[in-house]
């Protein structure tokens, strides 16, 4: 079956420290894949997404991820992050047309000031 | 924007009651979702839906039931509700026309809490 790993569950970094979160999945077909986040009360929203094409997608709010096929990663980076940063943030995989997602576990990060 | 609806946001029922939770798209897409995610878990696809009078049921079983009678409503019935039914359920909706990979859009969630 096909699964999707987020390595850390909790994250808690400072204001203006840069952020990296990991996303595994596994399965060796074609993939889209998927970076959403959750702010405290709100719904989830999608961050950046990858179809085809160049490997290093850039999203809203200064976020970006990099597709490695060979290592079935995509991974979300900020360069600094700021206090609204604050979020649960998930990773999803879409692998058949009809557009199912397999979701993560989420990582929440916690931004201080 | 999305915009995508569920009600109600927050419900506490008692065990055994029969429940309806809403959901209402107004992007006019085909394909409609429903997931049960629970604190610090991914979220499981429950049921989905391409279109009218299609359903599907998901990854994760569940005991509910869907309808899809038009294209903008996907509402999700329990019939006796059971505590072990409390969790978080999102509704999502996604465009039907090109290739796979759209991305899903999220209604803000109903919490189910079952006494």
């Amino acid at each position: 079956a096909q699964s999707v790993s987020q390595h850390n569950h909790h994250v808690i970094l400072s204001e203006a420290a840069s952020l990296e979160l990991g996303c595994n999945y596994s399965y060796g077909g074609t993939v889209n894949l998927f970076w959403y986040v959750q702010y405290p009360g709100q719904h989830l929203q999608l961050l950046l997404k990858y179809f085809s094409g160049d490997p290093l997608v850039k999203g809203i709010k200064g976020f970006e991820a990099e597709f490695i096929k060979s290592k079935f990663s995509f991974n979300l980076r900020k360069p600094s992050v700021q206090w609204s940063d604050t979020a649960e943030y998930f990773c999803a995989v879409s692998t058949d047309s009809w557009g199912k997602f397999q979701f993560g576990a989420g990582t929440q990060v916690v931004v201080t000031p | 924007e999305a915009d995508i609806y569920q009600t109600p946001r927050y419900l506490v029922i008692g065990t055994g009651k029969k429940i309806t939770l809403e959901c209402s798209q107004t992007m006019g897409h085909d394909k409609m979702y429903w997931y049960q995610q629970d604190p610090g878990m991914e979220l499981h696809l429950i049921h989905y839906s391409y279109g009218v009078n299609s359903t599907e049921k998901g990854d994760l079983s569940s005991e509910s039931t869907v309808s899809r009678i038009r294209t903008e409503h996907f509402p999700l019935t329990l019939e006796s509700a059971r505590p072990s039914h409390t969790s978080q359920y999102l509704c999502a909706s996604s465009d039907l026309s090109g290739t796979g990979g759209r991305e899903q859009y999220f209604g803000p969630g109903t919490r189910l809490t079952v006494t």
